[in-house]
């Protein structure tokens, strides 16, 4: 069964400071990984896709990372901001989809910046 | 105007009564979505649909129906909602050109099933 796991469930850090998300998965065969943002009570916003061949992928202060040898990926955030306060989604897409895509989504990190 | 629009945001009921949740969207995709998020369990696939004439079950459809009025249009309704349908609500698009295939999210729907 394709799963995805995240870690850590949650995650409270100081303004300024850099965190990193994880996220393993077992999906296969493997298409791509997005990582989302979903502020509270808002709707999941893109911020990264990788695919196979691409192991890094920034979007100004987030990078993702992606080693699909081992099947793990990494979202790494510089000097956070209050703003950054959110959940945060990895969602990983299977090679010709099945039933809706073959979208696996993982239950999410939720990360509280403190001032 | 936001891409994917979806009526009402929030939404308080009783149990055993019909609810609709509607949902527009402006992006020209064919591929429209409903999931439900609960915390600790992330977004949970209800209904997909993949052109007007085409309905599928996700993998929590039991007590959910929809209908694709429209290539625009993709409602969800509870025919006789229960309180463990308390949740928030998502829809979402998706197009079909090329492998960064992004879902695009709606703002989201509270319902609160008393």
């Amino acid at each position: 069964k394709n799963q995805v796991e995240q870690s850590p469930q949650s995650l409270i850090i100081l303004e300024g400071k850099n965190c990193t998300l994880q996220c393993n998965y077992t999906v296969s065969p493997f298409s791509n990984l997005r990582w989302y943002k979903q502020d509270t009570g808002r709707g999941p916003v893109s911020l990264t896709i990788m695919t196979f061949s691409e192991n890094t992928k920034s979007n100004g202060r987030y990078t993702a990372t992606l080693d699909a040898d081992t099947k793990q990926s990494s979202l790494h955030i510089t000097a956070s901001q209050l703003s950054d306060s959110a959940s945060y989604i990895c969602v990983v897409s299977a090679v010709s989809g099945g039933g809706a895509d073959g979208l696996t989504f993982g239950k999410g990190t939720h990360l509280i910046i403190q001032p | 105007d936001a891409d994917v629009t979806q009526t009402p945001r929030n939404r308080i009921t009783k149990t055993g009564k019909r609810i609709m949740l509607e949902c527009s969207q402006t992006k020209g995709h064919d591929r429209m979505y409903w999931y439900r998020q609960d915390p600790g369990l992330g977004l949970r696939l209800i209904y997909y649909s993949f052109d007007v004439k085409d309905i599928n079950k996700g993998e929590i459809s039991d007590g959910y129906s929809v209908s694709r009025q429209a290539q625009a249009k993709f409602s969800l309704s509870l025919e006789s909602a229960i309180p463990n349908q308390t949740a928030l609500y998502f829809c979402a698009t998706r197009g079909t050109s090329g492998k960064r295939i992004e879902q695009f999210f709606g703002p989201g729907t509270r319902l609160t099933v008393l």
